[in-house]
């Protein structure tokens, strides 16, 4: 089955800076790659999503890339803000009926 | 569109104890998924369903658990008997099944046993 690794575990910024968040999976018949936000005491909320047909999608502050042949994809923030201030999730599928598999997460303090 | 609904919010019991949590998917979504939450473990895919049928439980961690859709609004997950190790946030999620992938979560149930 699939694997997705990600790094870091926590990531502490300034205000202002850029955050970048990486994951590796397994199965390349994976071919989504969703990212969601978690904030403190609420629910997983879809941020931006990948799939594998694109390179790089953009949305306002954040990004995300993917190397399909390496096999890892990454989350892009820019400007970083302390409302970002949340623990962020990669996951991967196969699109269609197949499940979501998830990273362990990414705690991520943006400092004023 | 409401969203996905949980029921409750917030559950206490004693260990022993039976505990039902409830959830109503987004409406016209197909597939439900029931995930626990903890710090050791993170997000874990417990069981999902499509057209209300019950594909994968390979992640139900033993028989204490069950979980059941009888019509396409409503899924319930089941202890019994409840332990403390049990203890996490139970989410529900929901998507359209086949060319849809994007999956939405309820507001979750944070279960403690005592």
């Amino acid at each position: 089955g699939e694997n997705v690794e990600q790094h870091p575990s926590t990531l502490s910024v300034q205000e202002g800076d850029s955050a970048v968040i990486k994951c590796t999976y397994s199965d390349s018949a994976s071919n989504y790659f969703p990212w969601y936000k978690q904030e403190l005491g609420k629910r997983p909320q879809l941020i931006i999503d990948i799939r594998s047909n694109v390179g790089e999608k953009k949305d306002q502050r954040i990004a995300v890339t993917l190397n399909k042949t390496a096999k890892h994809f990454s989350l892009h923030i820019t400007e970083t803000q302390p409302e970002d201030s949340a623990v962020y999730f990669c996951a991967a599928s196969e699109s269609g009926y197949s499940t979501l598999t998830f990273g362990k997460g990414t705690m991520l303090l943006v400092s004023p | 569109d409401a969203g996905v609904i949980q029921s409750p919010r917030h559950e206490v019991t004693e260990m022993g104890q039976e505990v039902t949590l409830r959830c109503k998917p987004i409406s016209g979504h197909n597939s439900l998924f029931w995930y626990r939450q903890t710090m050791m473990r993170g997000l874990e895919l417990l069981i999902y369903f499509n057209n209300n049928v019950p594909i994968d439980d390979s992640g139900m961690p033993e028989d204490r658990f069950s979980a059941k859709m009888p019509n396409a609004s409503f899924s319930t997950l089941k202890i019994q008997p409840s332990e403390p190790r049990d203890s996490a946030v139970y989410f529900c999620a929901s998507k359209v099944a086949g060319e849809r992938d994007e999956q939405y979560f309820g507001p979750g149930t944070r279960l403690t046993v005592t």
